[in-house]
């Protein structure tokens, strides 16, 4: 298997440029989690779906901020226009649904460092 | 779901165990505890969750006090490979979603 796969894996972009983010879930899953990592606010989720519908945006920090999923193997996370402040890793997870009242694990990509000048 | 507290980092002898607490005195009935580590420049990685009993698994063990207030993760034979941040967090399963909520973690460096 291989894993929670996203691209790119670095993004340095200007100011006002739109950026896209990728990601591939693990074949079978269905959820899928955005999250970004700052050093000031650590771990935060963006948003998260289930069966390909988005099912919470609210940690979603703007309307700049949007992200699709339009099968179950695919979903992106497009800034625009993008700032300074957008710098961050951008993670995405996916995870099958609960199984039991514990939930499941979530299986996380190696992340997009996306630094805007 | 419950905040938690956890000390900012810890330091550990290779070889030795690594014992990692974590507070969650707000803990509800129906709320778990798992435990994720984030290795440098890597993705979060999954590596134990439980209710109220101990649980044990190939990587740790998850010891939760009879109160379930707090909880503590153990690496029995700590390796420099496991110099992580490790973060506890406490969620309510729902079939609405398994979301987490990362606190600050804690920064364990595994020493030689």
């Amino acid at each position: 298997d291989a894993g929670v796969i996203q691209s790119p894996r670095h993004e340095v972009t200007e100011m006002g440029q739109e950026v896209t983010l990728r990601c591939k879930p693990i074949s079978g899953h269905d959820y899928l989690f955005w999250y970004r990592q700052t050093m000031m606010r650590g771990l935060e989720l963006l948003i998260y779906f289930n069966n390909n519908v988005p099912i919470d945006d609210s940690g979603m920090p703007e309307d700049r901020f949007s992200a699709k999923m339009p099968n179950a193997s695919f979903s992106t996370l497009k800034i625009q226009p993008s700032e300074p402040r957008d710098s961050a890793v951008y993670f995405c997870a996916s995870s099958l649904g609960p199984r039991s009242a514990s939930g499941r694990e979530q299986y996380f990509g190696p992340g997009t460092r996306l630094t805007v000048t | 779901d419950a905040k938690t507290t956890q000390p900012p980092s810890m330091d550990c002898a290779e070889g030795r165990a690594a014992n990692l607490p974590c507070n969650h005195s707000t803990i509800s009935g129906n709320e778990y505890v798992y435990w994720y580590r984030q290795i440098h420049s890597q993705g979060p990685q999954y590596i134990i969750h439980g209710l109220k009993n101990n649980e044990t698994n190939e990587m740790a063990s998850l010891i939760i006090t009879e109160d379930r207030k707090s909880s503590t993760l153990i690496l029995p034979h700590a390796t420099l490979r496991d110099t992580a941040v490790y973060y506890c967090i406490v969620r309510v399963a729902n079939n609405a979603g398994n979301m987490l909520t990362f606190g600050g973690g804690t920064r364990l460096m595994v020493k030689p």
